[in-house]
């Protein structure tokens, strides 16, 4: 199975400020099917991107992914106060499709 | 108005079963696949399983191999998830969320429902 591990475990950043997240995988992740999802207490997982790099439609574009093959990013440019929250990164190009343990930002 | 509502909150004892549901407006089952994915208090997020309702076949995590099972009834648009051999540590927030089978990108997900593992 392939094993994800998000860096750093929090990330201290204040609003306007550029954030960067890293999601590693043991394997090369499928397809690049690599997804990242924003979760705040008592909501369900909001999707920011999905295929590493794709954005729905819903999405600022303040939001962005890139990455290939074991290495994946999430970058918000500009923070806003409302994207302090946790994100997660899962993989589903290949059963089991896991999370990874999660990036607080703060 | 495309949404996903779940049943109500549940307590359990130990060793009992839960079945929480997931029923759909707005979309249909047929076009998607249906996953479920737990968040214990405190703890990340964790796939439980996903079913693809037009091949009737279902994938599990290994954590649940023998208690989990997720079926769907396309007559109702309701997706179901029952966990059996309860245990304190199934004490958590279960969600349901439907990814198209043609865009991943196209998600919907329930609101969540809190079920408590407790003696």
């Amino acid at each position: 199975e392939i094993v994800l591990t998000q860096s750093p475990g929090t990330l201290s950043k204040s609003p306007g400020e550029r954030a960067t997240l890293s999601c590693r995988a043991s394997q090369s992740v499928s397809s690049n099917y690599l997804a990242w999802y924003q979760k705040k207490l008592g909501q369900a997982p909001r999707l920011l991107i999905y295929g590493a790099s794709s954005r729905p439609t819903d999405i600022p574009d303040r939001f962005s992914g890139s990455g290939s093959g074991t290495d994946f990013t999430l970058t918000v440019s500009r923070l806003e106060p409302e994207d302090f929250a946790v994100y997660y990164c899962q993989q589903y190009g290949r059963s089991p499709y896991n999370f990874g343990q999660g990036t607080q930002l703060e | 108005q495309v949404q996903l509502v779940q049943s109500g909150a549940e307590v359990k004892r130990p060793g009992s079963s839960v079945k929480v549901s997931c029923k759909a407006s707005g979309v249909t089952l047929s076009s998607n696949t249906v996953s479920w994915v737990r968040q214990a208090p405190g703890q990340g997020l964790e796939w439980m399983g996903t079913l693809i309702p037009t091949l009737d076949t279902a994938d599990y995590a290994q954590n649940f191999q023998g208690r989990l099972t997720i079926a769907a009834d396309e007559s109702t648009s309701t997706g179901y998830m029952e966990l059996r051999s309860l245990r304190s540590e199934d004490t958590a927030v279960y969600f349901c969320v439907f990814n198209a089978l043609e865009d991943f990108g196209l998600d919907v997900w329930g609101q969540g429902t809190t079920v408590t593992v407790s003696s």
